[in-house]
C-alpha cells in the first residue's frame, strides 16, 4: 500500500469547520484515497472514500487535488462527539486486500 | 443489521489457558479481518478470509489461530499467549464481489485482552 502523512494533532472550536490534510505523493492510479476514524475505546469507523472527484456524504467531504497526492477530509460544523484519531488510508478496491492503518492525526474539538 | 459483534468485550487469561474470541456478522460479507490494537498505536493486521478462506496471515505467531466456520463467523483461538499480547482485538468484515465491494470495512467494538 502507499503510505500517507498526517499531521500527529490538530484541535478545532467546535462549530467550525475542521480541515483535516493527507499526503500521499506515490498513490497509484488505482488507489482509492479513504478516511476512517477511532473514537476512544471504539472500532475504527468508514467516514468516506474517493478516487479523484471530490465526494460529500453525511458525515464529510473529500477534496482530493488534481494531481491526487493529497486530500482534505472536511467536518463542515465539528462537534466534541468528532474528537477522534483520523486515518487517511490508500489502497486498491476489489478482492480482500489489505486495509493497512497510519499513525493517524489526533483531532480534538474544543468547546 | 449493519454491525459486527464481538464476544466476549473483556477477557482476562493466563499464560496457560485457551481461549477463543469471537466474531459475527449478518450483512453477507464474504471477507473478514482481525486486526490488533495496543495502547496509542494504530490497528495492525493480523489475518484476513475470503470466501471462507485464509487468504492474508501477516505473519502472525502459532498461539493465534483463527478460524472461519461459515460465511458469517470468525474465530480467534488463543493459546500460551504471553503478556506482551494483551491487546484491543478487532474484528472486521467487508462485501465482496462486483457492484458490491466499495473497499470499506465495518469494525466490531473490539475483544480487550489481558494475558497474566
Amino acid at each position: 500500500d502507499a503510505k500517507t502523512t498526517q499531521p500527529p494533532s490538530m484541535d478545532c472550536a467546535e462549530g467550525r469547520a475542521a480541515n483535516l490534510p493527507c499526503n500521499h505523493s506515490t498513490i497509484s492510479g488505482n488507489e482509492y484515497v479513504y478516511w476512517y476514524r477511532q473514537i476512544h475505546s471504539q472500532g475504527p469507523q468508514y467516514i468516506i472514500h474517493g478516487l479523484k472527484n471530490n465526494e460529500t456524504n453525511e458525515m464529510a467531504s473529500l477534496i482530493i487535488t488534481e494531481d491526487r497526492k493529497s486530500s482534505t477530509l472536511i467536518l463542515p460544523h465539528a462537534t466534541l462527539r468528532d474528537t477522534a484519531v483520523y486515518y487517511c488510508i490508500v489502497r486498491v478496491v476489489g478482492g480482500s486486500e489489505k486495509l493497512v492503518f497510519g499513525k493517524g492525526m489526533k483531532l480534538t474539538v474544543n468547546p | 443489521d449493519t454491525e459486527v459483534t464481538q464476544t466476549p468485550k473483556h477477557l482476562v487469561m493466563g499464560m496457560t489457558n485457551k481461549k477463543s474470541l469471537k466474531c459475527e456478522q449478518h450483512m453477507g460479507h464474504r471477507a473478514m479481518y482481525w486486526y490488533k490494537q495496543k495502547a496509542k498505536k494504530p490497528p495492525e493486521l493480523m489475518f484476513v478470509y475470503s470466501y471462507e478462506k485464509l487468504s492474508i496471515n501477516e505473519s502472525v505467531p502459532s498461539r493465534f489461530s483463527p478460524e472461519c466456520p461459515n460465511s458469517s463467523l470468525l474465530n480467534l483461538h488463543l493459546h500460551a499467549l504471553q503478556p506482551e499480547d494483551s491487546a484491543l482485538y478487532l474484528c472486521a468484515s467487508s462485501p465482496l464481489g462486483s457492484g458490491r465491494n466499495t473497499g470499506e470495512l465495518f469494525f466490531g467494538e473490539g475483544s480487550r485482552l489481558t494475558v497474566l
